[in-house]
């Protein structure tokens, strides 16, 4: 089946940018996903990317994307306290079937 | 953008009842909701696939009659856990994704359940 990996942790200070690294397995994704969960909230949607672009810019955040390699990556500039959170990187592809989530990636960021 | 509500948002009850947990689309229709289960520091473990209007379909080891989903409108669906146990203790969220489109799922704040 579907599989979506990361890496668990992250700690960057602040100032500096953090990049969060993704793979999957679905090569009929249509769309990728990174969500935020802060402490006993539920999910807010950072950003998506449509699969056939491999870039995609807003604000602080930048999302890259290695198609042929099944590579995601979310790079956000400038990191702050309040950017400490768990990261989940998602694919999806119809709208009836759910996203296939990564363990999530917990970011500390260090003042 | 829009908007999954769900409620309550936490909840603690004794062990031997039951909890309803209600997941609302407010501006858009979903034919499919989502319920999700997280347990401290893990990930979301997709528990059923709620279908308006049929059976909802659950995901391998979730006992059907323990989490009941109803799905009566497309705008709500209900996880109502049974004869709830202090294991069943967890973070329950919901997702919805807007009836035909491909684009992401919202998902609702989460309800903490504690059962003592």
């Amino acid at each position: 089946g579907e599989d979506v990996e990361q890496s668990l942790f992250l700690s960057v200070r602040e100032g500096d940018s953090s990049v969060i690294n993704c793979t999957y397995t679905d090569s009929s994704s249509t769309y990728l996903y990174w969500y935020k969960q802060e402490p006993g909230a539920g999910l807010q949607l950072l950003t998506y990317i449509f699969s056939n672009m491999d870039m995609k810019q807003d604000q602080r955040l930048t999302v890259l994307l290695n198609k042929k390699d099944k590579h995601l990556s979310l790079r956000i500039a400038d990191t702050q306290t309040g950017d400490s959170a768990i990261y989940f990187c998602a694919e999806g592809s119809s709208g009836n079937t759910p996203l296939v989530f990564g363990k999530g990636t917990r970011l500390s960021v260090i003042a | 953008g829009a908007v999954v509500s769900q409620h309550p948002s936490w909840v603690i009850c004794k062990s031997g009842t039951s909890v309803k947990i209600e997941c609302r689309s407010l501006d858009f229709q979903a034919t499919t909701m989502f319920w999700y289960r997280q347990f401290p520091k893990q990930s979301l473990m997709l528990m059923a696939t709620s279908n308006e209007g049929s059976k909802a379909t659950y995901e391998q080891g979730v006992e059907k009659d323990k989490f009941l989903i109803n799905h009566a409108s497309l705008t709500l669906s209900t996880l109502t856990v049974t004869s709830a146990h202090p294991e069943d203790s967890s973070f329950y969220i919901c997702s919805a994704r807007e009836m035909g489109m491909n684009t992401e799922a919202f998902f609702g704040q989460g309800t903490r359940l504690t059962v003592v």
